[in-house]
Formats: structure tokens, C-alpha cells, sequence
């Protein structure tokens, strides 16, 4: 199946820096990607949808401004976490979109592990 | 708003046994899709099994199957034959037809004892 390489797997970072996390699709093309966040013990929960060379779509009450999403190639989207709190510790995953001959199909990263101290 | 609901957080099954973990949705869309996702320590989603609403049969791959009751909104899924490798956290989720991002449900733990 289709590959999606998310990196880093895991980040420690203190409060108040930005960290960034990519998502890549290693042998297909995606024109539209999505990011996902899990706090522990939880659900995903959709953040935005990333769509190449255009903004993303935000979900209700997800902060556009903290939660930067650039997706400026058919392979790549980043999310950066700017001005990163304690609060926003979780797991981040990333998904892409892949149109196969008989039906559309979702491929995951392996996600990234967020630390704020 | 769709919703996504699973009703079991934990479930445990002895290898070789059979569990069904269970699933139940809210949609008002005729159109629309429905999975299965296994979730292991690793935490890599996979995809399990897929269903299309319009088609009456159920959806199985190898072990896995499903028991799609379109009426009463269900969705749950079968394991035939657990094996350890099955123990994971299981989502079900949702998407309609022209959407393509995913509502999950809250997630099955699933224990797979000797």
C-alpha cells in the first residue's frame, strides 16, 4: 500500500517554542492531507484538512493561528505547533488521501508524539 | 453533526476464540462509509475492513468481518480465530460520500489473553 513518512515520531520541546511536523507521501501524490490529533487514552479528533496550494480548513475550535498547516507540494504538508503550551501535548497523525481505480483510500503516518515542558 | 459511538472500552478474548466489538452511528446521509481501524502499541493506524452503505453485504477480509445493519445504525465487527497480534485499540469511523475525513469513535481496547 501507499507509504506516509511523518517526522519526527517523537519531539520534546519547552514551552512558548514552535516545533514543526511533516508529513510525506513517499510514492503517491496528495492533494489533500489531514491531521489529526489523539490525547491519551482517547480518539482522533480531526484538526483541519490540507489541501495543496491552497488554506486549510480548520475543524471548530481549532486555533488556525497556533496550528499552522502548509501543504505547498503534492507530497508534503507540515503542521507547526507555534508558541507551543503543556496543553498542547498529544499525539499528532497525519493522513493522505489516495484515489485508487474502484474507490478513494486514507493512508496514515505513524504520528508524532509532542512533549511540552 | 454525525456521531461515532462505541460502547465497549475494554473488551478481552482468549486466542483462537471469536469477539465482536460494537459500533453504532448517527447519520442522516444515505451515502456513506464505514471502517474499521486497529490501533497496536505502535500506534500506526491500519485499515481492518471497510464497508459501503449501499451494499447489503457484509464486508469480510480474511478474519475480520463485519455485521452492517443499516437500519439500526450498526456496525459491528467480528475477529474469528484471535490471535495476540490482534490485541490493539479498534475505532470504528465514518465518512460520508463526498467527504473524506473521518469521524472515529472512542475506541475498543481489545486484550487477547492465552
Amino acid at each position: 500500500g501507499a507509504v506516509v513518512s511523518q517526522h519526527p515520531s517523537r519531539v520534546i520541546c519547552k514551552s512558548g517554542t514552535s516545533v514543526k511536523i511533516e508529513c510525506r507521501s513517499l510514492d503517491f501524490q496528495a492533494t489533500t492531507m489531514f491531521w489529526y490529533r489523539q490525547f491519551p487514552k482517547q480518539s482522533l479528533m480531526l484538526m483541519a484538512t490540507s489541501n495543496e496550494g491552497s488554506k486549510a480548513t480548520y475543524e471548530q475550535g481549532v486555533e488556525k493561528d497556533k496550528f499552522l498547516i502548509n501543504h505547498a507540494s503534492l507530497t508534503l504538508s507540515t503542521l507547526t505547533v507555534t508558541s507551543a503550551h503543556p496543553e498542547d501535548s498529544s499525539f499528532y497523525i497525519c493522513s493522505a488521501r489516495v484515489f485508487g481505480p474502484a474507490s478513494e483510500k486514507l493512508f496514515f503516518g505513524s504520528g508524532t508524539q509532542l512533549s511540552v515542558l | 453533526a454525525q456521531t461515532v459511538t462505541q460502547s465497549q472500552p475494554e473488551m478481552s478474548v482468549q486466542e483462537a476464540e471469536t469477539v465482536t466489538l460494537s459500533c453504532t452511528y448517527d447519520t442522516s446521509e444515505s451515502d456513506y462509509y464505514l471502517f474499521w481501524y486497529k490501533q497496536p502499541p505502535s500506534r500506526q493506524m491500519i485499515l481492518v475492513i471497510r464497508q459501503e452503505a449501499y451494499k447489503q453485504q457484509n464486508a469480510t477480509e480474511n478474519r475480520f468481518s463485519v455485521n452492517f445493519q443499516k437500519a439500526a445504525k450498526s456496525f459491528s465487527l467480528k475477529i474469528s480465530d484471535s490471535q495476540l497480534g490482534d490485541a490493539a485499540m479498534y475505532f470504528c469511523a465514518y465518512r460520508t460520500g463526498t467527504a473524506s475525513k473521518l469521524t472515529f469513535g472512542t475506541g475498543t481496547r481489545l486484550q487477547v489473553t492465552l
